[in-house]
């Protein structure tokens, strides 16, 4: 079975600063990989979506990272702002219908 | 409507208890994902819809489960007899098509507290 990992658990920077949130996979066999972003109370906003033939996407501060062969992908989050505080999660896609999910990385970006 | 949209937003109900959990896709999208998500955890995959069918129903944990889309459109995760266990944010997602690329679009999710 599929297993999801992510590093660290959780996360405190002052703002400004650049960071890397990192994600693992133990079967390199998928379609895609997602990241998320999780705020208290909310449900999940996709942030990015990177193909499994893909090795990067970026979205305005935000860039994601996939090396399928190793199992690992990064979120890269240049500049970081209060606003960016959340949960980050990683997903991979492995099959027709559902996606396995990490167990997320809490971000606090301190004023 | 512009996303998708759960209700109610929170259920609270005692353990023995009948729960029905509403989801309302993006119009026009053909596939709907249900996920539970326990505390700390990330989701985890219920069952999948694909038009009215359930094309996956393998992530259901057990036959107090149940998931029904009948008109391709509207979904109702149906619980019977809860248990404390069953405690989490239940979250809908849908996609336009369900193809293995597409994204899929989440709600803000129903909080279930079993009592």
């Amino acid at each position: 079975k599929q297993e999801v990992t992510q590093i660290p658990a959780a996360l405190s920077v002052p703002e400004g600063e650049n960071l890397v949130l990192n994600c693992s996979f133990t079967d390199s066999a998928i379609y895609n990989l997602q990241w998320f972003r999780q705020d208290p109370g909310k449900g999940l906003t996709s942030l990015l979506l990177i193909q499994s033939s893909q090795r990067e996407q970026t979205s305005g501060r935000l860039n994601a990272s996939l090396d399928k062969s190793s199992g690992r992908s990064t979120l890269y989050i240049a500049a970081s702002q209060p606003g960016d505080s959340a949960t980050y999660l990683c997903a991979v896609r492995t099959g027709a219908n559902n996606l396995f999910f990490g167990t997320g990385t809490r971000l606090t970006v301190i004023p | 409507g512009a996303g998708v949209s759960q209700t109610p937003s929170n259920k609270v109900t005692e353990k023995g208890k009948y729960v029905e959990l509403r989801c309302d896709p993006i119009s026009g999208h053909t596939a709907l994902y249900w996920y539970r998500q326990s505390l700390g955890q990330g989701p985890e995959f219920l069952i999948y819809f694909q038009g009215t069918g359930a094309a996956d129903d393998s992530g259901l944990p057990n036959d107090r489960f149940f998931a029904v889309r009948p008109e391709g459109s509207v979904s109702t995760l149906k619980i019977q007899r809860t248990e404390r266990g069953d405690s989490a944010v239940y979250l809908c997602a849908s996609s336009p098509l369900g193809y293995n690329t597409d994204t899929q679009y989440f709600g803000p999710g129903t909080r279930l507290t079993v009592l």
